[in-house]
Formats: C-alpha cells, sequence, structure tokens
C-alpha cells in the first residue's frame, strides 16, 4: 500500500527555519516526482514544489529562494527546508506523490499525507 | 502562469440530485497524445485532498462511477450524477500541464 506520513511541522518565529519530511512507504521515491502543497488556515490549495524523478526541483514563486526541496535515498523520504519564514508560510503541508502518463513528468498528484502543520508567529 | 477558476464557489444539492462545477483555464490544458493536462481532487472535512480524476477524465481508483470529467481546451466540468452526503467537501480541479501547478479556488458542496 503507497503511504505518505509527514512530520517536524512546529510552531516557529518569523524568520526562522524548519525542516520537514515525508516518509514513503511501499514505493521508492528516487524512482518517482514528489510535491508538496500547502493550505493556510481557512484557505485553498497551493503548490509549493516538486523535485522530478531526475532530481529537477521546482518552486513557487512565494518560497522560490528560502525553502529547499531534496531527498534521501537511503531514508526513502523527501524533505523540504524552509528558511526565512514568513507569517504567511503558515499552513498545512501535505506531501504528495506524482503519477504520470504520456509525455508528463507529473500529470496528478496521488495519494497525499495526512499533512504537518506550520505555524509562523512571534 | 496559469489560472484557475472555477463556478460556482459554492454549490447546495440535495441528495440524489445532480450537480455540475465547472472549471476554466487561462490557457489550454491540451498537450501531445490529446491529453488534457486537469485533475480534480476533493477535499472532505477535516481530511486531506483525494484525487477522484486525472487527466479530465479517467476516474481514481475506488472512485464511484457517480463521478465523470470532461472537456477540453480551457473549459472542464466535473458532475456527479446523484450526490449522496458523503460527496461534501470542496472540489478543486488543478493544471499539471507546466509548473507551478496551480489550482481552482474550489468549490464547496453541502448537502441541503
Amino acid at each position: 500500500d503507497v503511504q505518505l506520513l509527514e512530520s517536524g511541522g512546529t510552531l516557529v518565529q518569523p524568520g526562522g527555519s524548519l525542516r520537514l519530511s515525508c516518509a514513503a512507504s511501499g514505493f521508492t521515491i528516487s524512482n518517482n516526482a514528489m510535491n508538496w502543497v500547502r493550505q493556510a488556515p481557512g484557505r485553498g490549495l497551493e503548490w509549493v514544489s516538486s523535485i522530478s524523478a531526475t532530481g529537477d526541483t521546482y518552486y513557487g514563486d512565494s518560497v522560490k529562494g528560502r525553502f529547499i526541496i531534496s531527498r534521501d535515498r537511503s531514508k526513502n523520504t523527501v524533505s523540504l527546508q524552509m528558511n526565512s519564514l514568513r507569517v504567511e508560510d503558515t499552513a498545512v503541508y501535505y506531501c504528495t506523490k506524482c503519477n504520470n502518463q504520456g509525455s508528463g513528468w507529473c500529470n496528478w498528484f496521488d495519494p497525499w499525507g495526512q499533512g504537518t502543520l506550520v505555524t509562523v508567529s512571534s | 502562469d496559469i489560472v484557475m477558476t472555477q463556478s460556482p464557489l459554492s454549490l447546495s444539492v440535495t441528495p440524489g440530485e445532480a450537480a455540475s462545477i465547472s472549471c476554466r483555464s487561462s490557457q489550454s490544458l491540451l498537450y501531445t497524445y490529446g491529453y488534457n493536462y486537469l485533475d480534480w481532487y476533493l477535499q472532505k472535512p477535516g481530511q486531506s485532498p483525494q484525487l477522484l480524476i486525472y487527466l479530465t477524465s479517467n476516474r481514481a481508483a475506488g472512485v464511484p462511477d457517480r463521478f465523470s470529467g470532461s472537456g477540453s481546451g480551457t473549459d472542464f466540468t466535473l458532475k456527479i450524477s446523484r450526490v449522496e452526503a458523503d460527496d461534501v467537501g470542496v472540489y478543486y480541479c488543478v493544471q499539471s500541464l507546466r509548473v507551478p501547478f496551480t489550482f481552482g479556488p474550489g468549490t464547496k458542496v453541502d448537502i441541503k
């Protein structure tokens, strides 16, 4: 059974750093593209970052230059290093697995983890 | 960036009736092999989003055939043929043609 389990969310002060992790089971992360998607309280979904199966990384404009996505093959995890955190980064962060068909490298997100809450506040 | 819009933003449906949600993109989502890179997700109250429909019209595993997706180019529709109480939540469309992947604002569905 393919599952994802996020961890690392907590309360952090503005300007601080945090590292989120997503542990995968039932598949090998290094063979798949992976994403982080977030949801601010009471708001919709926002794509944050992706790492392709070949290791290419992509970021939304709101986090570019501050967040870094990476993966650890030995632990079968994908991580999101979050630096220079802002109040507006407060959200539940979901890890999702990419699936593809045809020419695309990430055509739909399935499954999703249960999410981890990051609160940025003084 | 590709902008996604949805209508309506909220929908109240009587059980057993049909429901329809529209999703529009600011650019065509039609690409190679004839695929339209548009997916639908449902976020039930208190839960993580779950995949409903991928590549416009393909139901995800375990999704009832009451759900169907259609469309091409910039106009897409999610239809629920007979709404049940378990269908309540927020429905999102998302384009997966290119990064940044962008979500629609969501359509909240509740039961009358």
